[in-house]
């Protein structure tokens, strides 16, 4: 499993983002896969989720309403747009996969960091 | 929203000890929505076991899993240096689909 995100920097609170995670050696339609965040320090937090086939999408209440989770299937590519950017948003976001045994499970990528500051 | 309470916090152990890490849930959980992950500094985390008691690829045989309910367990039967690590357990939600993790245990050399 081959997942590599990208897009990550410094950003102004109120700024916008978009995170990308390039998939290789498995079709990103097939699966379910989210956005897992992890603040400096801290533990991990669920961030996002798109289902298979029609692509029905789910957010933390966190960044319910500010953060949209998308696939590209013709570049087997996931995205994360991220907006209205707060200080609490900096972490390193990952990219995960479901395993193929079961959703309920996840390979990661290797994240990208992301800082919220002014 | 179920919650996930990971004990104890630290664990300081000895390379070739046992390893006993526990994973509390605020409210049933099925046992094929529990997993537990290993996540050294500066990495990703890495799946160890799915569905409480199933390893993941490549996972050496001392790690095992068992549990149901709302308590399950993550063991580590001898410890090797490369154990040496922070262990979060996670549940999956179906309805609406979430992923909660706990807060992890570190577990350090002594």
């Amino acid at each position: 499993v081959q997942l590599l995100e990208s897009g990550g920097g410094l950003v102004q609170p109120g700024g916008s983002l978009r995170l990308s995670c390039a998939a290789s050696e498995f079709t990103i339609s097939n699966y379910a896969m989210s956005w897992v965040r992890q603040a400096p320090g801290k533990g991990l937090e669920w961030v996002s989720v798109i289902s298979t086939g029609g692509g029905d999408t789910y957010y933390a209440d966190s960044v319910k309403g500010r953060f949209i989770i998308s696939r590209d299937n013709s570049k087997n590519t996931l995205y994360l747009q991220m907006n209205s950017l707060r200080a609490e948003d900096t972490a390193v976001y990952y990219c995960a996969k479901a395993t193929k045994a079961t959703i309920a499970a996840l390979y990661w990528g290797q994240g990208t960091l992301v800082i919220v500051s002014s | 929203e179920i919650v996930l309470t990971q004990s104890p916090g630290t664990l300081s152990l000895s390379p070739g000890e046992r390893a006993t890490l526990s994973c509390r849930a605020s409210q049933s959980v099925s046992s094929s929505y529990l997993a537990w992950y290993q996540q050294k500094p500066g990495q990703a985390p890495r799946l160890l076991i799915y569905g409480a008691s199933s390893r993941a690829t490549g996972i050496p045989d001392r790690f095992s899993g068992s549990g149901s309910g709302t308590d399950f367990t993550l063991t580590i039967s001898r410890l090797e240096p490369e154990d040496f690590a922070v262990y979060y357990c996670q549940q999956y939600g179906s309805s609406p689909p979430v992923y909660t993790f706990g807060q992890g245990t570190k577990l350090e050399i002594k």
